[in-house]
């Protein structure tokens, strides 16, 4: 079974407003992070955040992660068009570094 | 350019004909995987591969086999495909370090009839 969850499955928003997408874990992890996938085609990483820390910033990308809730989230601030795509938290086991667990992800819709 | 390279994009085969699926990476990463996506399921692990001659299973390893016989290449063999193996494949690699990103390449669409 699929360890990260998002929520919503679907968001659609108009440009310049935020978007914050959530992330549920089950295990213990050594890291989460967050992709971009636009339509079909190959995940690109935007943000990873270790599990020692709480946020983290980088441009427009605002992730936080809580342990003891088992959950993360990514805020986009200031949307844009080009921010439409699916976004896919994915998971580092703490006990196995080899195995990675995607969420179903959340799709974006950013309407100019 | 650091990438890494899958082919074919585009695959349509028959039930129980053995095919191959390609990926190569030139950024010499330690740690290579396969993942299949499918609505609603989003992404599922296949197998992994740690290092040379290192491969172990992930969440849906049932029907593929993979070598890791060079460090820049990581096959993925469907020996006898079946229509229940239609989907969406990514190759992935990164460096040694569980923290490194993930690279994936652009997919192989698979569809078996």
């Amino acid at each position: 079974s699929q360890q990260g969850e998002e929520d919503p499955q679907a968001l659609s928003i108009q440009e310049g407003e935020n978007a914050t997408m959530n992330c549920s874990y089950k295990t213990s992890i050594n890291n989460l992070q967050w992709y971009r996938q636009n339509s079909g085609r190959g995940l690109v990483h935007l943000i990873l955040i270790r599990s020692n820390e709480r946020e983290k910033h980088s441009g427009r990308l605002r992730v936080t992660l809580d342990t003891s809730k088992k959950s993360s989230s990514l805020l986009i601030t200031a949307s844009r068009a080009a921010d439409t795509a699916s976004y896919f938290c994915a998971t580092a086991q703490d006990t196995n570094a080899g195995k990675s667990t995607f969420g179903d992800g959340t799709t974006l819709t950013v309407k100019p | 350019e650091a990438q890494v390279t899958q082919n074919p994009r585009y695959l349509i085969t028959v039930t129980g004909k053995k095919l191959t699926v390609t990926c190569s990476q030139n950024m010499n990463h330690e740690y290579m995987s396969w993942y299949r996506q499918d609505p609603g399921l989003g992404l599922r692990q296949i197998y992994y591969s740690m290092n040379v001659e290192v491969t172990d299973k992930g969440d849906v390893p049932e029907g593929y086999k993979v070598s890791r016989k060079e460090k820049r290449n990581f096959p993925l063999i469907l020996e006898s495909p079946s229509p229940n193996q239609t989907s969406l494949y990514f190759c992935a690699s990164r460096g040694r370090a569980g923290n490194s990103p993930l690279h994936f390449g652009n997919g192989t669409r698979l569809t078996v009839t």
